[in-house]
Order: C-alpha cells, then structure tokens, then sequence
C-alpha cells in the first residue's frame, strides 16, 4: 500500500524558513516524480513543484520560485521542500503526492499545515 | 499561472448525467492532452478519477468519462449517484513545465 506521510508543519514568523519532509513507503520511490501541492482551508489544490526520479530536474509554481526547494533523498525514500521568505499567503496544508500516468497525481498525503503569521 | 475556470455548482437528481467544465489557455488545456480530474471529499486528500483528458485509472467507475475541445475540458459523470456528491477539480500540465488546477465544482446529488 502507497504510504506518503508528511511532517514538519509549523506556526511560523512572515520571512521565517521551514523545512517539510514526506516518508514514502509501499513502491519504488526512486521510480517516481513526487509533487508538492498545497490546499488553503476552505480552497482548491495549488500546485508547487515537483521533481523527476533521480532528483535532477525540478519545477516551481511562480508563486515560489526563488524562495522555495524542492529535493529527495532516495536511499531514505524522503521527499522534503526546503521554504524560505514565508508569506502569508503561503499559509496552507502541504500535501506530498506521487506523480503518476504521465502529468497525474495518484497518491496524496494527508498534508502538513504550515501557517504564516506573526 | 491562473487557476482553470470551473463553474463553482452543478446539481442533478440520482440517475442523471452532470457535466462540469474546465477552460484554460492555450498554454495548458489547449495545448496538450495533459488534463486530469480529481474527485474531493469533505476531511480528505483530493483523488485521481480521470487522466490524459479520457483515462479512468483502475478502480473508477465507468460512469466517470472526460474529454476536450479546443481550451476547455470536461468531465461528465452519468447515472449520478449519492456518492458521487463532492468537490471535483480539474488539473492541466503547462507548455511551462508547471500544472495549474481548476477553482473547482461542487457537485450536489439531489
């Protein structure tokens, strides 16, 4: 069974940083793309980044480009995405999920809730 | 990037067919068949009912169908049932290399 389960979610300061990190169990992690994508209490799915199978190709959403990082370790079968110069509008839970079928999304975490606030 | 547009409602008695609509540019929608759904319910993670604008992942049921013209995706689900009711978000890959989801659809089951 395909296991994603995110941590790191925190109350943090505007400008503040903050690192989130997803466990992935039940497939072979370092066959997957592995996505970022965020939800608002209350909205819709943003998306954020993802990166490729061996962690050499990456893309951001505008929103986060320059301020956020998205890595994997595979031989801990660890996505994380590394926040700096947060915003309030980056307030939202944060769900890892897998990419699947070509440009898809078929397993989400039930997400880490990071708020921005002072 | 901005968000697909969705109509925010759409409503049908049990056994009718709904359609919800998904427009986006041609940088997105109109460009590829990169175009997935997502089905959400209330406390839980979005999920995948259909990609590559017409493709049912194993599991989902038949009565969930997609397609596309030009800028705009669709997804219709036909014999609607009471389970069916939820939040339903379209989602498309960008000539970018980013995805953009819709503003979403609340699907009720009369």
């Amino acid at each position: 069974e395909v296991q994603l389960v995110e941590s790191g979610g925190a109350l943090i300061q505007p400008g503040g940083s903050l690192r989130l990190s997803c466990a992935a169990s039940g497939f072979i992690f370092r066959n997957y793309y592995m996505h970022w994508v965020r939800q608002a209490p209350g909205k819709g799915p943003v998306w954020v980044s993802d990166i490729n199978g061996d962690g050499s190709g990456t893309n951001y959403a505008d929103s986060v480009k320059g301020r956020f990082t998205i890595s994997r370790d595979n031989a801990k079968n660890t996505l994380y995405l590394q926040m700096n110069g947060l915003r309030a509008e980056d307030s939202a839970v944060y769900h890892c999920a897998r990419g699947r079928y070509a440009y898809a999304v078929d397993s989400w975490g039930q997400g880490a809730l990071v708020t921005v606030s002072s | 990037q901005s968000a697909l547009t969705q109509p925010p409602s759409v409503s049908g008695s049990p056994g009718q067919s709904v359609t919800i609509s998904c427009t986006g540019t041609s940088s997105d929608v109109g460009y590829y068949n990169r175009v997935s759904w997502y089905q959400q319910s209330p406390g839980t993670a979005p999920k995948l009912m259909i990609f590559e604008v017409n493709n049912r992942p194993s599991g989902v049921p038949d009565r969930f169908s997609g397609s596309k013209s030009g800028n705009t995706a669709s997804l219709t689900i036909s014999g609607l049932q009471a389970e069916d009711e939820a939040d339903y978000y379209c989602s498309s890959h960008t000539t970018s290399g980013t995805y953009v989801f819709g503003t979403g659809a609340k699907v009720t089951v009369l």
